[in-house]
């Protein structure tokens, strides 16, 4: 069974800090593994989707990088702001089902 | 295009009882996925409707079924509701099944007391 832990749970930097989110998964079969948003009691927002063939993928301020064998991934944000201040999730996915395994988040603030 | 909507907003109900969530995916999509997000933690597969039938169930007891419409809209059921229910309930419409990309609804809070 598929599990997935996000390291740290919690996460407090000022403003303009790059920061790491780590995600780890027990099962290295998979398809795909995505990085979500939610902001509090809202529904998730796809920040970047990485295909198992595939190590990094960027968009703007964020990185994300797979390491498919060691079944890890890292979410980098550079130059963080306030309006970053979010909880962020991976998710994996086995197959091209779209059912997603998700981690249990980190919970991030970005302090003015 | 609209968004994948979700109704009620927010629910409360007492224990034992029986609750209909609602969810409008996003136009031309045919695959609905139903999440559980108990607070604090992060979002668990319930079931998955393609085209009006299920298509794939994680690890919920029966008394969570689901329906899709031909319209492809979804409803979530959870009959004889526990304390521990009450969580956030999110769907996901995709274009199809192997479609990577998922939009998510904003969610129903409910609560069981």
């Amino acid at each position: 069974k598929q599990e997935v832990t996000q390291i740290p749970a919690a996460l407090s930097v000022p403003e303009g800090e790059n920061l790491v989110l780590n995600c780890s998964f027990t099962d290295s079969a998979i398809y795909n593994l995505q990085w979500f948003r939610q902001d509090p009691g809202k529904g998730l927002t796809s920040l970047l989707l990485i295909q198992s063939s595939q190590r990094e993928q960027t968009s703007g301020r964020l990185n994300a990088s797979l390491d498919k064998s060691s079944g890890r991934s890292t979410l980098y944000i550079a130059a963080s702001q306030p309006g970053d201040s979010a909880t962020y999730l991976c998710a994996v996915n086995r197959d091209a089902g779209n059912m997603l395994t998700f981690g249990g988040g980190t919970r991030l603030m970005v302090k003015p | 295009e609209t968004g994948v909507t979700q109704s009620p907003t927010h629910l409360i109900k007492t224990r034992g009882q029986q609750v209909t969530l609602r969810c409008s995916s996003q136009s031309g999509h045919n695959t609905v996925s139903w999440y559980q997000q108990a607070l604090g933690q992060g979002p668990q597969f319930i079931f998955q409707y393609y085209r009006e039938e299920e298509n794939g169930r994680g690890n919920f007891p029966p008394r969570f079924s689901g329906l899709q419409f031909p319209n492809y809209s979804s409803e979530l059921n959870v009959n004889a509701l526990e304390l521990d229910d009450s969580a956030l309930y999110l769907c996901a419409s995709s274009l199809e099944t192997t479609s990577d990309t998922q939009y998510f609804g904003p969610g129903t809070r409910l609560t069981v007391l």
